[in-house]
């Protein structure tokens, strides 16, 4: 089965700075990432999604980028703020599979 | 329109004890999935409802979980008797289509602690 895994677990940047979170997945029949944002007390909310005929995605202070090749994909947040301070989430998914894969996470920490 | 709804939010039990989840989907949503997340690792699938209908339950940890989802409405998450690492977090998500033109929507969870 698909296994994603997500680093860094923690990520504290200053205002303003970029951040960014990287995935890999094993299947190469995954075709469909979306990336979810967790704020406390919340589920996890889609942020931003690319299919595997797309190599970047951009909204705003956000974009994805995938590496089909090289089973990496990365979200970008540029000029960050506290309200992006939240626990991402990227996934998986392939078009004969029910369900997502769901990296581990990574806890974002915007400092003001 | 209404987001997906799980209640309770936060549930303590003793490990034996028995705890139901439920879940309401986004009305008009055939498709409803339940996943967990133990403290610090991925959100991982547990099943997946078409209307109704178990599509797909093959996520689910052993016996004493039991999933339904009566009239193809709201869902129920049965976990019987507990047991200490059935904590974590459960979330219910929803969609029309089966890959979700925006993905799914998720609900805010269940904390499910058990001591």
């Amino acid at each position: 089965g698909e296994n994603v895994e997500q680093h860094p677990s923690t990520l504290s940047v200053q205002e303003g700075d970029s951040a960014v979170i990287k995935c890999t997945y094993s299947d190469s029949a995954s075709n469909y990432f979306p990336w979810y944002k967790q704020e406390l007390g919340k589920g996890p909310q889609l942020i931003i999604d690319i299919r595997s005929n797309v190599g970047e995605k951009k909204d705003q202070r956000i974009a994805v980028t995938l590496n089909k090749t090289a089973k990496h994909f990365s979200l970008h947040i540029t000029e960050t703020q506290p309200e992006d301070s939240a626990v991402y989430f990227c996934a998986a998914k392939s078009n004969t599979g029910n369900q997502f894969y769901f990296g581990t996470g990574t806890s974002l920490t915007v400092i003001p | 329109e209404a987001g997906v709804t799980q209640f309770p939010s936060h549930s303590v039990i003793e490990k034996g004890q028995t705890v139901t989840l439920r879940c309401d989907p986004i009305s008009g949503h055939d498709n409803l999935y339940w996943y967990r997340r133990v403290m610090g690792k991925e959100i991982k699938f547990l099943l997946h409802f078409v209307k109704e209908s178990k599509q797909d339950e093959s996520g689910m940890p052993n016996n004493r979980f039991l999933a339904e989802r009566t009239g193809g409405t709201y869902s129920t998450l049965k976990v019987q008797p507990a047991e200490l690492e059935d904590s974590g977090v459960y979330f219910c998500a929803s969609s029309q289509a089966v890959e979700g033109a925006h993905g799914y929507t998720f609900g805010s969870g269940t904390r499910l602690t058990v001591v």
